[in-house]
């Protein structure tokens, strides 16, 4: 149980494109998803906080209209990155906190983003 | 704020040797501890965790005990094979936010 997807896997696009990833939890509804950033050989950085049906809660120093958050449904979350820069190229990650309160995340397989 | 430190790798051992991996941690209160692994290519998965002082969790022969005394959660296993070889990463969260706040991730290079 408690498994997250994540669409696609890798993504090459054109600089000034925008990018659509998508996160799924498969087997449980999730209220929470968090979206994380991780550039080589370095931590997990949280850029937001994804909570069903309100807006997303941004980190301090990340930009909410270049990465736009929307979470429609209790299995479903999107990042979007807005007329994406080469600085952007990164490892997606999105994470669903499991129902009932408890701490636990889980994972998706991550989003490897390339912009030329 | 909340911090985790844990040691740069990379670390590397010889097939059942014994691993250690120290991780240290800055909080107010009582967070949760965690460790996670990343295996090649894939995503991050919870190896175990541990909610309050003492405890000690466990799991694939992985274990690491809450030390309040000491702030710390070291990560241990008695005999490491080649199939462990992974990033490892410390986390906290809590004991008022439910956001995880991560190490920077220990490589672990096991030889045959």
């Amino acid at each position: 149980g408690a498994v997250v997807s994540q669409h696609p896997s890798w993504v090459i696009c054109k600089s000034g494109t925008s990018v659509k990833i998508e996160c799924r939890s498969l087997d449980f509804q999730a209220t929470t998803m968090f979206w994380y950033r991780q550039f080589p050989k370095q931590s997990l950085m949280l850029m937001a906080t994804s909570n069903e049906g309100s807006k997303a809660t941004y980190e301090q120093g990340v930009e909410k209209d270049k990465f736009l958050i929307n979470h429609a449904s209790l299995t479903l979350s999107t990042l979007t990155v807005t007329s994406a820069h080469p600085e952007d190229s990164s490892f997606y990650i999105c994470s669903a906190r499991a129902p009932g309160g408890q701490e636990t995340q889980y994972f998706g397989p991550g989003t490897r983003l390339l912009v030329l | 704020g909340n911090s985790v430190t844990q040691m740069e790798g990379p670390v590397t051992l010889s097939e059942e040797a014994f691993l250690t991996i120290n991780c240290t941690y800055t909080a107010t209160g009582y967070p949760s501890l965690f460790w996670y692994v990343q295996y090649p290519g894939e995503g991050l998965q919870l190896l175990l965790k541990a909610t309050k002082a003492d405890d000690k969790g466990s799991n694939k022969g992985f274990e690491a005990t809450y030390r309040k005394e000491t702030t710390s959660f070291h990560l241990e296993k008695g005999s490491v094979q080649v199939s462990d070889s992974a990033v490892y990463f410390c986390a906290l969260s809590g004991p008022s936010t439910n956001k995880l706040i991560f190490g920077t991730g220990t490589l672990l290079a096991v030889q045959p």
